[in-house]
């Protein structure tokens, strides 16, 4: 069993709808989780980091941890166009961030 | 004014070269990383230096060899280069286990 498990998708969506992202973890020792988004030929981007159980709000987004679950969601809301990309959820083992694989998020107008 | 930047953006080399990738942060950031994105967009660390000293370093090739001049610095020396080696390569920074910034990437390609 992978350390972190993310549906690849595709995922398309028109804009306005909501957008739920997830991912699962094996490993109890995680603590810190974090969203990045990834645009094509892009570097990741850091989206949301939280630590503890339950939810973080941020603009349109909200990061969603449920550590009795492993499992982690991020919510888009009125999603656009422009939140067409590559998202991926990664948390703390150690120093080292393990990745999900990516979920492809496309917005159609 | 780029937080961490990579060079060079492209690689285009023959089987068997020997290569170096560059990375800088001018983040004031403590620790740095290289991570390979394969071509399945799957993210993998690779090494971590903190304050210069090798902290992490994953079941990578010894062809792989990482160096860090100084913190703001981690350079990225591949030797014998093999088809399996094409990917995509990120430097990333961070201080501590504060989340991580990365640069925008060297897109290798082995012929």
């Amino acid at each position: 069993q992978k350390e972190v498990e993310q549906d690849p998708g595709p995922l398309s969506v028109p804009e306005g709808a909501i957008v739920s992202l997830n991912c699962t973890y094996s490993n109890s020792a995680f603590q810190y989780f974090m969203w990045y988004r990834q645009y094509s030929r892009k570097g990741p981007e850091l989206l949301m980091y939280t630590y503890s159980s339950g939810n973080k709000e941020d603009g349109r987004f909200t990061a969603q941890v449920d550590k009795s679950s492993k499992y982690i969601s991020l919510f888009i809301r009125d999603s656009q166009p422009s939140d067409s990309a590559t998202y991926l959820c990664a948390m703390f083992r150690g120093t080292a961030l393990i990745f999900g694989k990516g979920t492809t998020l496309s917005v159609s107008s | 004014d780029t937080a961490v930047s990579q060079t060079p953006k492209y690689l285009v080399t023959q089987m068997g070269n020997d290569k170096s990738i560059k990375c800088e942060q001018n983040l004031g950031h403590d620790t740095m990383y290289w991570y390979k994105q394969d071509s399945k967009k799957f993210l993998k660390i690779m090494f971590s230096y903190n304050n210069k000293e090798l902290i992490i370093n994953e079941t990578v090739p010894n062809r792989f060899s990482p160096k860090s001049p100084d913190k703001a610095h981690l350079n990225l020396h591949i030797n014998s280069l093999e088809l399996g080696d094409s990917a995509v390569y990120f430097c990333a920074s961070s201080l501590g286990t504060q989340p991580q910034h990365f640069g925008d990437g060297t897109r290798l390609s082995i012929l």
